[in-house]
């Protein structure tokens, strides 16, 4: 069975400090999909990254970064300089291609960035 | 790039009565379709895989005689909450892959607000 750890219920930044969501996954299959959606008030996801495991290149994106390191089962999440707009419910999720499409949710995070 | 519509987006219904809401890829062909259900303040989780032309499956816990889902064209995959009471009061999103996409790329709804008084 899979399962999606996040520990960090909540945390809470001043703007411009930089913050890191963890996520720690559970699977059988070595081929999978792990994700990243960003959750705000309006409810609506907003896609951030996929990554399949055989992908273990770390990446950037603009603010956002993300480690993937398989040898912990870890794909942890950065935002750096945070602004008020960071805030939301951020989401790690984790998908294995043997029931694609199929997604795990982590219990998420609510990031609060404050001014 | 490719977007999945639900409707409506919010829904107030009294106890006892029954909802749809519908799912909807708007260019282009999902076979697969999923629908998840998210409570206050939790995680999203799944409820049932939604197949065009056959038979929904539901995950464990997840009565299929009360939440019917209908899969019957390419493009549109709607669930019904049947007698829906407060407890079924919630967020569903839906999600589909596009069966033409290489990347198999997945798609998610803005979702269905649902309270039951």
């Amino acid at each position: 069975a899979q399962k999606v750890t996040q520990a960090q219920t909540e945390i809470s930044v001043v703007e411009k400090e930089d913050v890191t969501l963890d996520c720690v996954y559970e699977t059988r299959d070595t081929t999978y999909y792990l994700f990243w959606y960003k959750q705000p008030p309006s409810g609506e996801l907003v896609f951030l990254i996929r990554r399949n495991s055989f992908d273990e290149q770390n990446e950037i994106s603009g603010r956002y970064s993300w480690n993937f390191q398989k040898s912990t089962s870890s794909f942890n999440f950065t935002i750096t300089a945070s602004q008020v707009v960071d805030s939301a419910v951020y989401f790690c999720a984790l998908s294995e291609v043997g029931s694609w499409g199929k997604f795990q949710f982590g219990a998420g995070t609510q990031v609060v960035v404050t001014p | 790039g490719a977007v999945v519509s639900q409707h409506p987006s919010w829904v107030i219904c009294k106890s006892g009565t029954s909802v749809k809401i519908e799912c909807r890829s708007l260019d282009f062909q999902a076979t697969t379709m999923f629908w998840y259900r998210q409570f206050p303040k939790q995680s999203l989780m799944l409820m049932a895989t939604s197949n065009e032309g056959s038979k929904a499956t539901y995950e464990q816990g997840v009565e299929k005689d009360k939440f019917l889902i209908n899969h019957a064209s390419l493009t549109l995959s709607t669930l019904t909450v049947t007698s829906a009471h407060p407890e079924d009061s919630s967020f569903y999103i839906c999600s589909a892959r596009d069966a033409n996409d290489p990347k198999e790329t997945q798609y998610f709804g803005p979702g269905t607000r649902l309270l039951v008084l």
